[in-house]
């Protein structure tokens, strides 16, 4: 069974403090790592999606990070409209129907 | 690119009755279509799957004649959530994906957040 694991659950940062976001998983075949954005209320919205361990993709002030047991969201300089969830998922190989499988989120709040 | 769009986007409803939920693919076609739910604070729980023309696949656990799922064209699929009790109030969210190079992402709708009294 695919798992995903995300830490932390909650990371305050001060405005302009860089930090990363961890998402450890575990699945049969890895098809691609997703990464969303969750605000309160809204469905989650697309970020970066990865393939193979040692790919990366910007976007803005975030950078994901690929490798074979773990990826990275790596913030830099965050400004307070960064606060969100961000959450991790995974597609294994295993099943037909392209299944995402969820970490819990790390809940990003940026103090300006 | 890749919008889906959810109505109604809020719905209160008596216990008994039945809500339907609409999932729209604004600017591709959607080779599949999923639906979720969302608890507060909590992580989205795949409820069932569905391939236009198809029958949906249910995860365990998902009543499947509580929670009918209808994927009649490949931009729309409904969910209906059938004599509904306040333990069904919850945050629904459906996602699609395509086919092609970008087959193995799905996009979100904004969620319908359903009250039962």
């Amino acid at each position: 069974e695919d798992q995903v694991t995300q830490s932390p659950e909650a990371l305050r940062l001060q405005e302009g403090e860089s930090s990363s976001l961890n998402c450890s998983y575990t699945v049969s075949g890895l098809r691609g790592l997703f990464w969303y954005r969750q605000d309160p209320g809204k469905g989650p919205e697309f970020l970066f999606t990865l393939y193979s361990a040692g790919e990366e993709k910007e976007k803005e002030r975030l950078k994901a990070t690929l490798t074979k047991k773990e990826s990275f969201l790596h913030i830099t300089a965050p400004k307070p409209e960064d606060s969100a969830t961000y959450l991790c998922a995974v597609q294994g190989s295993g099943g037909s129907n392209y299944k995402l499988t969820f970490g819990k989120g790390t809940l990003l709040t940026v103090n300006p | 690119g890749a919008v889906v769009s959810q109505h109604p986007s809020r719905v209160i409803c008596k216990s008994g009755t039945s809500v339907k939920i609409e999932c729209r693919s604004l600017d591709f076609q959607a080779t599949t279509m999923f639906w979720y739910r969302q608890f507060p604070k909590k992580s989205l729980m795949l409820m069932a799957t569905s391939n236009e023309g198809s029958k949906a696949t249910y995860e365990q656990g998902v009543e499947k004649d509580k929670f009918l799922i209808n994927h009649a064209s490949l931009t729309l699929s409904t969910l209906t959530v059938t004599s509904a009790h306040p333990e069904d109030s919850s945050f629904y969210i459906c996602s699609a994906r395509t086919s092609g190079s970008a087959r193995y992402e799905q996009y979100f709708g904004p969620g319908t957040r359903l009250t039962v009294t």
